[in-house]
């Protein structure tokens, strides 16, 4: 497709679970970040891969949260042991090297922690 | 490390009005800068954004933003607004030295009264 494709759209799931969300990025795109939205918190950065460069994690919260991108293409979200503090829309997003910052977002997935 | 702060976390305006809403950011390099939307139910998209050159930008729908370099700011700006701009406007700033993270502030949401 032409955008930025999330999966799922919307997990539930109950506490002390692992969840996984996937995001695939515009083709061609070499730079993606994760992003997480919470009510009354803003865009909470999370990690950033940028081509074959080592990712930068400063933003993961914890040791339960890790991703990966494979093939510099399709990256997961992983958080294990989920809390309830987890619970949030969390966004990826895409962009091309020659236009640094600007960013191409996917709708997001919306993760409930029960 | 770079931090953007949107001093108006609500705004309520009648349809006509003028809008301004403040972005400043921390940083003491060079910085690109600028101004996602999200539409009730949508996802995040660009406004606008500032490179270089001339410090009033133009973007989608009738908003501009000005970069004043002096006082670290990028504020909005949209002489009347409609219903339709109804939003969340969040700033944003990366460091223009190498590839760097895109760091968002916490949002603004915007209401237009018709």
């Amino acid at each position: 497709g032409a955008g930025v494709s999330q999966s799922p759209s919307n997990k539930v799931t109950e506490k002390g679970k692992d969840v996984e969300l996937r995001c695939d990025p515009i083709s061609g795109h070499t730079a993606l970040y994760w992003y997480r939205q919470s009510l009354g918190q803003g865009l909470e950065f999370l990690i950033y891969f940028q081509g074959n460069s080592a990712p930068d994690k400063s933003g993961l919260p914890s040791d339960r949260f890790s991703a990966e991108r494979t093939g510099g293409s399709v990256s997961t979200l992983t958080i294990q042991r989920t809390q309830q503090e987890d619970s949030a829309v969390y966004l990826c997003a895409s962009s091309p090297h020659w236009a640094a910052g600007e960013l191409f977002f996917g709708e997001g997935s919306r993760l409930t922690v029960l | 490390a770079q931090s953007v702060s949107q001093h108006n976390h609500h705004v309520i305006l009648s349809e006509a009005a003028s809008l301004e809403l403040g972005c400043n950011y921390s940083y003491g390099g060079t910085v690109n800068l600028f101004w996602y939307v999200q539409y009730p139910g949508q996802h995040l998209q660009l406004l606008l954004k500032y490179f270089s050159g001339d410090p009033l930008v133009k973007g989608i729908k009738g908003f501009e933003a000005e970069f004043i370099k002096s006082k670290f700011s990028f504020n909005l700006r949209k002489p009347s607004v409609q219903w339709s701009d109804t939003a969340e406007y969040f700033c944003a700033v990366n460091a223009r030295t190498g590839f760097q993270k895109l760091v968002f502030g916490t949002g603004t949401r915007l209401l237009v009264s018709p």
